[in-house]
């Protein structure tokens, strides 16, 4: 069974930009969660979607959005790119919920001039 | 809030050492831990899971426990080989973080030949 995918692996965007990451979950599953990766804070929950419904979001302001699609395939995107959204974004997805094992992709490096 | 800790920081072992990493959290309501390992720039990749009526699990050359009572997780791991080399993080689940995992900060380990 194919992983989780992420794409892109690399981006570099400047400041005021907006991007969108996309996220494929292993199949079957229907719940995909975001995380932000710095060194500073660590992992960090930015949202979750089931069903095409965002089940939980994170403290995160309301630059960061999402969506998810009837395949289960989810997106992010992010407007007014900021210096300090310079992270490793990673998409995990699991079979129910995001209480059931989480199985996470190799991550989107994004990089903020 | 839940937090999860992680100690030590870092960890630096010789081949054919068996080792023990910690982790402690605050909210007693945690249901799942979860371990992983994640190689630099890499994504993370699941290593064990707990869920709330196990005490412990077993992969391998990995062993993890579970004690709700004292908040605390333990990750150990025999006969570690260079090639365990990588951060270590934990992650758990409880009520008040509505099904999403909480991570600690990691523990680096570098296993020398």
């Amino acid at each position: 069974k194919a992983g989780v995918t992420q794409t892109p692996r690399y981006l570099i965007k400047t400041r005021g930009q907006q991007v969108t990451l996309s996220c494929s979950p292993i199949s079957g599953h229907r719940s995909v969660s975001w995380y932000q990766q710095t060194p500073g804070q660590g992992l960090q929950f930015l949202f979750e979607y089931f069903s095409e419904t965002q089940r939980n979001k994170g403290n995160f302001p309301g630059r960061f959005s999402g969506r998810q699609f009837s395949n289960s395939r989810s997106e992010m995107n992010v407007s007014t790119l900021e210096l300090g959204d310079s992270a490793l974004y990673l998409c995990a997805s699991s079979p129910r919920t995001g209480s059931d094992e989480q199985f996470f992709g190799p991550g989107t490096r994004l990089t903020v001039l | 809030k839940q937090e999860v800790t992680q100690i030590p920081a870092a960890l630096s072992v010789p081949e054919g050492e068996n080792l023990v990493l910690n982790c402690s959290f605050t909210d007693s309501a945690i249901y799942n831990l979860q371990w992983f390992r994640q190689d630099p720039g890499k994504g993370l990749t699941s290593l064990l899971l707990i869920q709330s009526s196990q005490r412990e699990q077993t992969s391998g050359r990995l062993n993890a426990s579970l004690d709700k009572s004292s908040g605390r997780s333990t990750l150990y791991i025999a006969a570690s080989q260079p090639g365990d080399s990588a951060t270590y993080l934990c992650a758990g689940v409880s009520r008040r973080s509505q099904g999403n995992l909480i991570f600690g900060k990691g523990t680096k380990l570098s296993v020398k030949p």
